[in-house]
């Protein structure tokens, strides 16, 4: 089952912040962030594993609730380059190993 | 490293058409995986691998075939396209499916008409 992302989308101007979250109904081993611009791949922003580890880059942050399976995306001071859309992945490990699934994504707009 | 590799870009077959959509790594990734993304669905997992050998389906996997004999390569083959089929496919890799960054192929643009 897909996570959820909220808001589905939302508009800045350059130097506002934002949150994307997404939820899921299973407990998570990892849950992942991505940024899609039109007609390109996704690209990767973050990984957040149970148990406090992240991996991703520096100017963007975010936190991962693992008791309510939830994550957040901060996108702070945010500039032009990043507008697009951005997906949560979530996996859940076990019986499950492998199954890396994305939400329907968040498209984000930032106006000079 | 040419990365994640997806032939062809762009492709149009008629209703019951067969066709295989390639892809390869040359990162010597484990874990590779296909994906369609249609409007308003984000990233839907078709089918995934954890090795050569290893197959296992996703969420939407009716409508398609892969197999994995090597490392480098993961073919996803539609066995009789639909229209329902149309949809741009991304593939991608990685060394885990859980803790390393998934590696995203072009994409290939497929419509069935």
């Amino acid at each position: 089952q897909q996570p959820v992302q909220s808001p589905q989308a939302v508009i800045l101007r350059e130097g506002e912040d934002a949150v994307i979250n997404c939820s899921s109904s299973k407990a998570l081993y990892s849950v992942h962030w991505y940024r899609q611009k039109h007609g390109e791949a996704p690209v990767f922003l973050m990984i957040l594993l149970k148990g406090g580890e992240q991996k991703g880059h520096e100017k963007i942050s975010a936190s991962f609730n693992e008791k309510k399976q939830q994550s957040s995306l901060y996108l702070t001071a945010s500039q032009l380059s990043y507008s697009g859309t951005y997906f949560c992945g979530t996996e859940s490990g076990g019986t499950s190993y492998g199954k890396l699934t994305f939400g329907q994504g968040t498209i984000l707009t930032v106006h000079p | 490293n040419a990365g994640v590799t997806q032939t062809p870009k762009f492709q149009v077959l008629k209703t019951g058409q067969s066709m295989t959509l390639q892809c390869a790594q040359d990162m010597n990734h484990e874990y590779m995986s296909w994906y369609r993304q249609d409007p308003g669905m984000g990233l839907r997992l078709i089918h995934y691998s954890v090795g050569a050998g290893i197959t296992d389906q996703g969420e939407v996997p009716n409508g398609y075939n892969v197999s994995r004999s090597t490392t480098e390569d993961f073919p996803l083959r539609l066995l009789s396209a639909a229209p329902s089929q149309t949809s741009v496919y991304f593939c991608a890799s990685s060394y885990s499916p859980s803790s390393y960054e998934q590696y995203f192929g072009p994409g290939t643009r497929l419509t069935v008409t």
